[in-house]
């Protein structure tokens, strides 16, 4: 069982708005900004599409953006797209030094 | 650009070790802290554990602790992860990948390796 909880999955129509949430609690996501988003395709590695809660890297799509409330952090992607298919995995620094992480959230675009 | 490129799959036997590599290439390895992930076949990402090499600090997981070693050869851009007693729920896709910013502890990971599978078997 991960430390974070994502939902097993969510979905949405083209050009629709979806956001997949990740709790934790005071002594991870909700103390420390830096709560961070990965898209997995299938077969790939992963890829950083949000860190430090909001900051998007370079070259990622302002489609996709980041929020925090609580001990809970957020990830959007508006303008839904067929290549936003994939799974989405959320982690946060934790008050014991280490990384914790979310079980993963399949996206699935209708 | 920097890239992190792992070492090829492997096969081992219950009970045994593995030891897999990632080398950096394109950049200041020092400075960076180094995770390790792994993924079980249909299951989600588990981080392992991580190490900054300037400092010669470790983080495992509770669930790899004694289990898990992670080391790195700044002389060649190399970290390794060893994990030992290999069981087979250890069967897995292992990746190494690479902070964003240098001096932060597993704040968020911008590079990836390319993944390395582990298959325990007897």
């Amino acid at each position: 069982q991960s430390a974070l909880t994502q939902p097993a999955s969510v979905s949405g129509s083209p050009g629709q708005s979806i956001t997949i949430s990740c709790t934790g609690t005071s002594s991870d996501v909700g103390d420390y900004n830096y709560a961070s988003w990965y898209q997995q395709h299938p077969g790939k590695a992963p890829e950083l599409m949000i860190y430090d809660v909001t900051n998007r890297p370079s070259g990622v799509s302002n489609r996709f953006s980041g929020s925090k409330s609580g001990n809970t952090a957020s990830l959007t992607i508006s303008g839904l797209q067929a290549e936003d298919e994939a799974d989405y995995y959320c982690s946060s620094y934790s008050s014991s030094s280490t990384l914790v992480f979310g079980g993963g959230t399949k996206v699935t675009v209708l | 650009q920097v890239q992190l490129v792992q070492s090829g799959a492997e096969v081992k036997k219950p009970g045994s070790s593995v030891k897999v590599s990632c080398k950096a290439s394109g950049g200041t390895f020092t400075y960076y802290a180094i995770s390790w992930w792994r993924q079980a076949p249909g299951q989600g990402l588990e981080w392992m554990g991580g190490i900054i090499p300037i400092f010669n600090t470790t983080k495992y997981t509770q669930k790899f602790q004694g289990r898990v070693t992670i080391t790195t050869d700044e002389s060649t851009s190399t970290a390794f992860m060893e994990l030992t007693s290999l069981r087979s729920e250890d069967t897995a896709v292992y990746y190494c990948a690479r902070d964003l910013r240098p001096l932060t502890p597993f704040y968020g990971m911008d590079v990836w390796g390319q993944g390395t599978t582990v298959t325990v078997s007897s």
